[in-house]
């Protein structure tokens, strides 16, 4: 079993359309949780960064974290083109990058 | 202020050759942690250096060894290359201290023929 469940998509919709994003672990010694955007034939971009369990809000992005069932979100509020990319989810045990696991990332594409 | 460069962004090698790939970390940063994504997968973690030494190891062979340079950059060396390494090599930068998360480079892409 991975550390870290990704579905890989691809995932279509609709301009203007709530995006969910999601990813399951299996250690609960993760205390960091971070989703990055990934557009082709680039290196990730962090979106949001979490510590803990709870939400964080970041414009037309949230980020949820349920430590309880293992399990962790990215919302995105009026899609839009431009969002169209691979997201990748990530956790570490420590800050600094300190042995961060990632999942094998969700490709999203959204319709104009 | 310039973010993390890598270089160079492409390079094609034969079977087991060896390999050199370079990291500037982004300007503040102390720390480097290399990464390899193969084609649709997530980032692997290879290694990371802090202080010139590496402080964490994920699970690659001694073929992928690194260096820290006292002005922070890094070099990743791969050596008798297998069809298997080619792949996207990453380099993200971070704080040593602090809450700093890690910030990524655009990547090298190497292709082994």
């Amino acid at each position: 079993q991975k550390e870290v469940e990704q579905d890989p998509g691809p995932l279509s919709v609709p301009e203007g359309a709530i995006v969910s994003l999601n990813c399951t672990y299996s250690n609960s010694a993760f205390q960091y949780f971070m989703w990055y955007r990934q557009y082709s034939r680039k290196g990730p971009e962090l979106l949001m960064y979490t510590y803990s369990s709870g939400n964080k809000e970041d414009g037309r992005f949230t980020a949820q974290v349920d430590k309880s069932s293992k399990y962790i979100s990215l919302f995105i509020r009026d899609s839009q083109p431009s969002d169209s990319a691979t997201y990748l989810c990530a956790m570490s045990y420590g800050t600094g990058g300190f042995k961060t696991i990632f999942g094998a990332g969700t490709r999203l594409f959204v319709k104009a | 202020d310039a973010g993390v460069t890598q270089s160079p962004t492409h390079l094609i090698k034969t079977r087991g050759q060896q390999v050199t790939l370079r990291c500037s970390p982004k300007s503040g940063h102390d720390t480097v942690s290399w990464y390899q994504q193969a084609l649709g997968q997530g980032p692997q973690f290879i290694f990371q250096y802090y202080e010139e030494e590496e402080r964490q190891r994920g699970n690659f062979p001694d073929r992928f060894s690194g260096h820290q340079f006292p002005n922070y950059s890094s070099e990743l060396n791969v050596n008798a290359l297998l069809l298997g390494d080619s792949a996207l090599y990453l380099c993200a930068s971070s704080s040593g201290t602090g809450t700093d998360t890690q910030y990524f480079g655009p990547g090298t892409r190497l292709t082994v023929l």
